[in-house]
């Protein structure tokens, strides 16, 4: 069966170092993967978006990576701040048509300390 | 101007009622979706409409039932209501057609059933 794992530990790191959290999936084969934001009590919020035959992608202090021979996808966040800390979730997307589906991961959080 | 609102935020009632959450979306978008986020934080898909058209329907028991009158709406309504249906029901809308459209989530419907 499909799967997509974040590690499900939290995620503590120090203020201005670089975070990295993981996205793994098994017996998928994603056309594109988005990574967004949760804050407690509110809505996800989109971050960016990484197609199949794209490598890298970059925003501001954000970058993700994905390797669909490894079936990976890595999010950066360099110079990290407290106002960080939050769940992430990566997505995975099909596309059937106009039935576009994502499918999230567990999420991981991450907090960023002084 | 709230791009995708939910209402109400928070339901709480009683085992074997029934209940609707309300969505509205003023983005223009063609496609809405229902997510449904559990005590562990995963989001999973329900349903989703595109133009009024059901076009997606996960494996959800018949006692949930969406309705869109028009494509900026898009309502739940659950019958006969069980503990295991307490969760989050996120509303979601998405504008673009292609592969990897961004979703605009809702702030989220708390359901707790006592």
């Amino acid at each position: 069966s499909q799967k997509i794992e974040q590690n499900s530990e939290a995620l503590n790191i120090q203020e201005g170092k670089t975070a990295t959290l993981t996205c793994n999936y098994t017996n998928y084969s994603p056309a594109y993967l988005q990574w967004y934001r949760q804050d407690p009590g509110r809505g996800p919020v989109f971050l960016l978006l990484i197609r199949e035959n794209e490598k890298e992608k970059r925003k501001e202090r954000l970058k993700v990576t994905f390797d669909t021979t490894l079936k990976q996808s890595l999010f950066h966040i360099t110079a990290s701040q407290p106002a960080d800390s939050a769940t992430y979730l990566c997505a995975l997307g099909s596309n059937t048509g106009t039935a576009s589906k994502l499918t999230f991961g567990t999420g991981t959080r991450l907090q960023v300390t002084l | 101007d709230t791009a995708v609102s939910q209402t109400p935020k928070y339901l709480v009632t009683q085992m074997g009622n029934d209940k609707s959450i309300k969505c509205e979306q003023n983005l223009g978008h063609d496609t809405m979706y229902w997510y449904k986020q559990d005590s562990k934080k995963f989001l999973k898909i329900m349903f989703s409409y595109n133009n009024k058209e059901l076009i997606i329907n996960e494996t959800v028991p018949n006692r949930f039932s969406p309705k869109s009158p028009d494509k900026a709406h898009l309502n739940l309504h659950i019958n006969s209501l069980e503990l295991g249906d307490s969760a989050v029901y996120f509303c979601a809308s998405r504008g673009l057609a292609g592969p990897g459209g961004e979703l605009f989530f809702g702030e989220g419907s708390r359901l707790t059933v006592l």
